[in-house]
């Protein structure tokens, strides 16, 4: 198994472009969640899903979509890329919610 | 509001002591509490879940510790060792919604 896998691991962007970051799991987990990470904020909840088709809100929701078309991938969309999501974000997903979460290694985001 | 917070950003001990990390939570009322350890570029790895109606737990080196009145759960690591050197996150889940602590940077000395 390959577990949680993300890419890219490294993007630059300038203020106004649009990308996606990947997200992707082989162990038929149904709980996938994304996570951004910030120096003395801790992980931080953007989105999650309990299942295909299925998406819901965390807490820092804004600038950011996603949509969950398969068990296996939960793409999460920046839009209009603003110097504030400059961060590091995380994949995590885990079988149930509330079960042990793994966790990608994670895309390092620079927005000039 | 609602509050996680990790007692220290930093805490150094010496090899083969026990570290104390102490996770605190106001304004949830959390079903089980997680913690995880994560090291620099990498994320977070998964160690112990504890369940509300669980006092204590316990993986090899590591004890955790849940304490609903006090809104605490403390996480022990004993006879530390310089590979125990990471950050640890406390996580609590809300709902669907996880929350994680700030962290905790521990730095174990040979």
């Amino acid at each position: 198994n390959a577990g949680v896998t993300q890419t890219p691991k490294f993007q630059v962007l300038k203020t106004g472009q649009s990308m996606t970051l990947q997200c992707a799991q082989d162990m038929n987990h149904e709980y996938m969640s994304w996570y951004r990470q910030d120096p003395g904020m801790g992980l931080r909840l953007i989105h999650y899903s309990v299942g295909a088709g299925i998406t819901d809100q965390g807490e820092v929701p804004n600038g950011y979509n996603v949509s969950r078309s398969t068990t296996e991938d939960f793409p999460l969309r920046l839009l209009l890329a603003a110097p504030s999501q400059t961060s590091v974000y995380f994949c995590a997903s885990s079988l149930i919610a509330g079960h042990e979460q793994y966790f990608g290694p994670g895309t390092r985001l620079t927005v000039t | 509001s609602q509050k996680i917070e990790q007692n220290s950003e930093a805490l150094n001990i010496q090899e083969g002591k026990t570290a104390t990390l102490t996770c605190n939570y106001t304004n949830y009322s959390p079903a089980y509490l997680q913690w995880y350890r994560q090291d620099p570029g990498r994320g977070p790895v998964f160690l112990l879940l504890i369940r509300e109606n669980e006092k204590e737990k316990r993986k090899e080196r590591l004890k955790v510790t849940f304490d609903t009145t006090l809104k605490q759960s403390l996480f022990h690591i004993t006879a530390s060792q310089p590979a125990d050197s990471a950050t640890y996150l406390c996580a609590l889940a809300d709902g669907q919604n996880f929350v994680f602590g700030p962290g905790t940077r521990l730095s174990v000395l040979p």
